[in-house]
């Protein structure tokens, strides 16, 4: 299994529709999850860290499962700005600040 | 406040050649990172700093890559004999220490290489 794994896309959604992204990871050893955003030739942003309990920050709701190595991301009431690269993030076990970075999944949020 | 800078912001160069690519963290952030992105991938780690020592070199790909910040501020990523292979987006970020879902690191603006 790749470090983080993700599903390229893209996804095509109308405005206003509910999308969810799904990651997984190989390394049980890593502590902190993030989800980044990356709009077409700029840098990563971080979205929202991804805590096991579950949080929500606005219309976007991040999920950890540890115990099936897998992170989730969903997006309500998408908005045209939504449309970028959404990057699953995970830091190396046993090495704090180094980031592994999944491909990304494209997101297009069409009017 | 004024975020992370990178210059240059491009950079095309042949292939042998030396190249130094500078970052400048945000003021006051201790851990200064290195990352390179090529095209449809995520950034790939090189190398982070907590203050002036490389607390973790492990993804830098081979020798000819070397990293410095002498003073815990400035960072200078150094490339030698340049191959075609190092083309991509050289990105740099800071936080204020390393580590732990609570210490967001900023992305610089990157520095494109691009190796002829």
């Amino acid at each position: 299994r790749k470090e983080v794994e993700q599903d390229p896309g893209p996804f095509n959604v109308p405005e206003g529709a509910t999308v969810a992204f799904n990651c997984t990871y190989s390394n049980s050893a890593s502590q902190s999850f993030f989800w980044y955003r990356q709009d077409c030739r700029k840098e990563p942003k971080l979205l929202m860290s991804v805590y096991s309990s579950g949080n929500e920050d606005g219309r976007f709701t991040a999920q950890l499962n540890r115990a099936s190595q897998y992170i989730s991301l969903l997006i309500r009431d998408s908005k045209l700005s939504d449309s970028a690269t959404y990057l699953c993030v995970r830091e190396k076990g046993g090495s704090q600040g180094n980031l592994i970075f999944g491909k990304g999944t494209k997101l297009s949020v069409k009017p | 406040g004024a975020g992370v800078s990178q210059t240059p912001s491009n950079k095309v160069t042949e292939k042998g050649k030396y190249v130094e690519l500078r970052c400048d963290p945000i003021s006051g952030h201790t851990a200064l990172y290195w990352y390179r992105q090529s095209l449809g991938q995520g950034p790939e780690f090189l190398i982070y700093f907590q203050g002036t020592g490389a607390a973790d070199d492990s993804g830098l790909p081979n020798d000819r890559f070397f990293a410095v910040r002498p003073e815990g501020s400035v960072s200078t990523l150094k490339i030698q004999r340049t191959e075609r292979g190092d083309s991509a987006v050289y990105l740099c970020a800071s936080s204020l220490w390393a580590g732990g879902p609570y210490n967001e690191q900023f992305f610089g603006p990157g520095t494109r290489l691009t190796v002829l």
